[in-house]
């Protein structure tokens, strides 16, 4: 059965640190990948997207990820990490392909930034 | 563009009570989503449509629950009767393509339905 994990529910930084996101997924085959970010009160907003190519995807407000095969992972990844990047962030997985288009979510992880 | 717009933001009602939940996607999306989130389940798809004729309903719960797409700019969720597991938050999201995940999809705020 096709799934997401995101093994942490709640991680906390330094502003200021570095910050890697954990996602794994079980799927059949390629899978499109993606990262969404929720904001308190809001909905959720497209952070990147991976369906081919480069492994190594860039996103908006300085993020990026890396799709490993080998590990079915796609971690999120930023360098520097500020107190507005505090928020929900979800790991989704779509079928490659497919005309359905329904993503599949993980549980997501909550990331609080220290001052 | 106004982004996908929900109605109500916030709904408190009694068990038993009819709750209608209502969405307009972004203009020329073509693709029409109802999602809920629970602490407990996180965010499960409930229904989708393309050019507002339902594909997959797998998600919805049970009968209680029904949605309807009159028209490209106009969705709504209905439960009736609701019950407080209920509870949660249902977003609408949109998405111009029909055909596979590639394009982005577009969420709502969100509507927070107590029920009591």
């Amino acid at each position: 059965a096709q799934s997401v994990t995101q093994p942490d529910i709640h991680i906390t930084v330094s502003e200021g640190a570095s910050l890697e996101l954990r996602c794994n997924y079980s799927y059949g085959a390629t899978p499109y990948l993606f990262w969404y970010v929720q904001s308190p009160g809001q909905g959720l907003q497209l952070l990147l997207k991976y369906f081919s190519g480069d492994t190594l995807v860039q996103g908006i407000k300085g993020f990026e990820a890396e799709f490993k095969r080998s590990q079915s992972s796609f971690n999120l990844r930023k360098p520097s990490v500020h107190w507005s990047d505090a928020a929900e962030y979800f790991c989704a997985v779509g079928p490659y392909g497919g005309s359905q288009g329904n993503l599949i979510f993980g549980k997501g992880t909550k990331l609080s930034v220290k001052p | 563009d106004a982004g996908v717009i929900q109605s109500p933001r916030h709904e408190v009602t009694e068990m038993g009570q009819e709750v209608t939940l209502r969405c307009k996607p972004i203009s020329g999306h073509n693709s029409l989503f109802w999602y809920r989130q629970t602490m407990m389940r996180g965010l499960e798809l409930l229904i989708y449509f393309n050019n507002n004729v339902p594909i997959d309903d797998s998600g919805m719960p049970e009968d209680r629950f029904s949605a309807k797409m009159p028209n490209a700019s106009f969705s709504t969720l209905k439960i009736q009767p609701s019950e407080p597991r209920d509870s949660a938050v249902y977003f609408c999201a949109s998405r111009r393509g029909t055909s596979g995940p590639t394009d982005t999809q577009y969420f709502g705020p969100g509507t927070r339905l107590t029920v009591l």
